[in-house]
């Protein structure tokens, strides 16, 4: 069971350029979420969807674009990358009940510069 | 809206010795809460999860706890080790449809041999 996997592990952008951060996960969450943790600081959201074909903002949405056209895939796009869009990005994936936790992925680490 | 404190930001303690990690958080109306260790340049790893109706959890040396009505959680480490060095992240879930997580900032940990 894989669980949640997030692509690419590294990434450098030049500013400017876009690139998406693949997530896919095989719990059959419907629950997805993508947060960014800066360096010290705790994560924050910046989309989420709890279901296929639904997705909404979170705390930071601006800059980013999600979508989800399946239960497993909630790719998150970066369009026109800002240095401040360094950061760790954790996807993440639940039941949507609050019986149960969340499972994270491993991150993907993006530099902007 | 929600905010989550954890206090402090960074504690260094000789092994064996029990020690207390401190979460407060600003709203009262939440469905559980949660704390994560996170290792350097890793994802974050669950430990204990309080639904808002209990007062605490255990597992293993860790002992959480949970009044919702003081907005305050502690997280208990009996017979700190070396590998308990990490940072923990406390984080609790709003009511709510989208079922968000709201993050501290962390605590991080390090235990001398």
């Amino acid at each position: 069971n894989a669980g949640v996997t997030q692509t690419p592990k590294f990434r450098i952008l030049k500013i400017g350029q876009s690139m998406t951060l693949q997530c896919t996960q095989d719990m059959n969450h419907n629950y997805m979420y993508w947060y960014r943790q800066d360096p010290g600081m705790g994560l924050k959201l910046i989309y989420y969807s709890v279901g296929a074909g639904i997705t909404d903002k979170g705390e930071v949405p601006n800059g980013y674009n999600v979508s989800r056209s399946t239960t497993e895939d909630f790719p998150l796009r970066l369009e026109l990358a800002a240095p401040s869009q360094t950061s760790v990005y954790f996807c993440a994936s639940s039941y949507g009940d609050p019986n149960y936790g969340y499972t994270f992925g491993s991150g993907t680490r993006l530099t902007v510069v | 809206k929600q905010e989550v404190t954890q206090i402090p930001a960074a504690l260094s303690v000789p092994e064996g010795e029990n020690l207390v990690l401190n979460c407060s958080f600003t709203d009262s109306a939440i469905y559980n809460l949660q704390w994560f260790r996170q290792d350097p340049g890793k994802g974050l790893t669950s430990l204990l999860l309080i639904q808002s109706s209990q007062r605490e959890q255990t597992s293993g040396r860790l002992n959480a706890s949970l009044d919702k009505s003081s907005g305050r959680s502690t997280l208990y480490i009996a017979a700190s080790q070396p590998g308990d060095s990490a940072t923990y992240l406390c984080a609790v879930m709003r009511s709510g449809s989208a079922r968000q997580l709201t993050f501290g900032s962390g605590t991080q940990l390090t235990v001398l041999p």
